[in-house]
């Protein structure tokens, strides 16, 4: 398998503009992550999916974000209108907890996509 | 999950043992420990995990103490590629809908050619 798959890896855009990052999820996993990362704030966790049905979305800033997953091998975090705060390292991860012999909770990352809002 | 504290920084010399210290003083009966570590610019990645007993794979050892308020990485052999930021999580795996990972500043271990 060749992992979690982020696109783009880089993105540059202006400020208000609205940036949609991309995820394909390791296959057969059915849990499905996305997290921020930033200097001042770490890694933070933004929402996650359970067989495609968001879970909890606590983590979401505001209303901005949006993240949706049409299906098992996709997701979207869009971000409209996007502002200068919002640059940082977005990831997306995937797990499959039953895949042992009980539940087991590693999340495999992706490579992060890099946003620069201008 | 309970709080975990771990030092900033640490060095430690290539081809020595690297020991990452955690403490989880109000870690609960039902919190595992996991470890992931982040290479620069690199997603996070999964070391190991325990509830108790020591665990060892081919990444790494884990060593938790008897009460269980703290715990210790161990990488046998530390190559620059080891080089990363170490996180150390406490999460309660026993009830479903529990799979958040909570990511502290963990340490950042360089190792030393």
């Amino acid at each position: 398998d060749a992992g979690v798959i982020q696109s783009p890896r880089h993105e540059v855009t202006e400020m208000g503009q609205e940036v949609t990052l991309r995820c394909k999820p390791i296959s057969g996993h059915d849990y499905l992550f996305w997290y921020r990362q930033t200097m001042m704030r770490g890694l933070e966790l933004l929402i996650y999916f359970n067989n495609n049905v968001p879970i909890d979305d606590s983590g979401m800033p505001e209303d901005r974000f949006s993240a949706k997953m049409p299906n098992a091998s996709f997701s979207t975090l869009k971000i409209q209108p996007s502002e200068p705060r919002d640059s940082a390292v977005y990831f997306c991860a995937s797990s499959d907890p039953f895949s042992g012999t009980g539940f087991d909770n590693e999340q495999f990352f992706g490579p992060g996509t890099r946003l620069t809002v201008l | 999950d309970a709080k975990t504290t771990q030092p900033t920084s640490m060095d430690c010399a290539e081809g020595r043992a690297a020991n990452l210290p955690c403490n989880h003083s109000t870690i609960s009966g039902n919190e595992y420990v996991y470890w992931y570590r982040q290479i620069h610019s690199q997603g996070p990645q999964y070391i190991i995990h325990g509830l108790k007993n020591n665990e060892t794979n081919e990444m790494a050892s884990l060593i938790i103490t008897e009460d269980r308020k703290s715990s210790t990485l161990i990488l046998p052999h530390a190559t620059l590629r080891d080089t990363a930021v170490y996180y150390c999580i406490a999460l309660d795996i026993s009830n479903f809908g529990n799979e958040k990972l909570t990511f502290g500043t963990g340490t950042r271990l360089t190792i030393i050619p």
